[in-house]
């Protein structure tokens, strides 16, 4: 069955790009979509942009747009997050999540990994 | 960008009850409209898709409605597993989520 298995936690220091990793196994890979979403403490969620990697076509959120990065590595079935310029407010649970082939939802998602941003 | 309300913010309810969330979108979205689960430390757990199709695997006392602008969630008895925080997000351009609706024990 299809797995989501995103990087670790990270604590970066305010300024700096932190770069979130998720390996995806089971089922294809390159002809679906994935997104990502964060959550900061106590907050809801927030979707952040996507990316398919067959044709490595993203879109992003205005609110990210210039900040982030959305990359995919075929050969090892890895969806990649970058956003850079961090400040406090980026402190969150960052996740994965691969879209659905026949509807337009995300039914597969990451266990999320924690950025913390510290000076 | 398209904005996602919903509401209550926060609702207690009972073991049995039947419960109501609405979410209404900033333009019509069609039936671009999903239902998410989440529970503390957890990632979020699709209900329903394109408005009112239960995700397989999800008891039918979830239930979906709506097109166009307004969408309600509805669960017919509420069991203890039932009590998170749920999300509305259209899917009709990019993505956005509700700011969500945290189900609780009365």
């Amino acid at each position: 069955q299809v797995q989501l298995v995103q990087s670790e936690a990270e604590v970066k220091k305010p300024g700096s790009s932190v770069k979130v990793s998720c390996k995806a196994s089971g089922g294809t890979f390159s002809s679906y979509t994935f997104s990502w979403v964060r959550q900061a403490p106590g907050q809801g969620l927030e979707w952040m942009g996507r990316i398919t990697p067959i044709d490595d076509i993203s879109n992003y959120s205005q609110k990210f747009k210039g900040r982030i990065t959305l990359s995919a590595d075929k050969s090892t079935r890895t969806v990649s997050m970058e956003l850079s310029s961090l400040t406090s407010e980026d402190t969150a649970v960052y996740y994965c999540a691969r879209e659905s082939g026949t509807h337009y939802a995300d039914d597969y998602w990451g266990q999320g990994t924690l950025v913390t941003v510290t000076s | 960008d398209i904005q996602m309300t919903q509401s209550p913010s926060s609702l207690s309810a009972s073991v049995g009850d039947r419960v109501t969330i609405t979410c209404r979108a900033s333009q019509s979205i069609s039936n671009y409209l999903n239902w998410y689960q989440q529970k503390p430390g957890k990632a979020p757990k699709l209900l329903i898709h394109s408005a009112s199709s239960l995700q397989s695997g999800v008891p039918s006392r979830f239930s979906g409605s709506g097109s166009g602008t307004d969408f309600t969630l509805t669960i017919s008895s509420l069991q203890p597993e039932d009590f998170a925080t749920y999300y509305c997000q259209q899917s009709y351009n990019t993505r956005t989520f509700g700011q969500g609706t945290k189900v609780e024990i009365k």
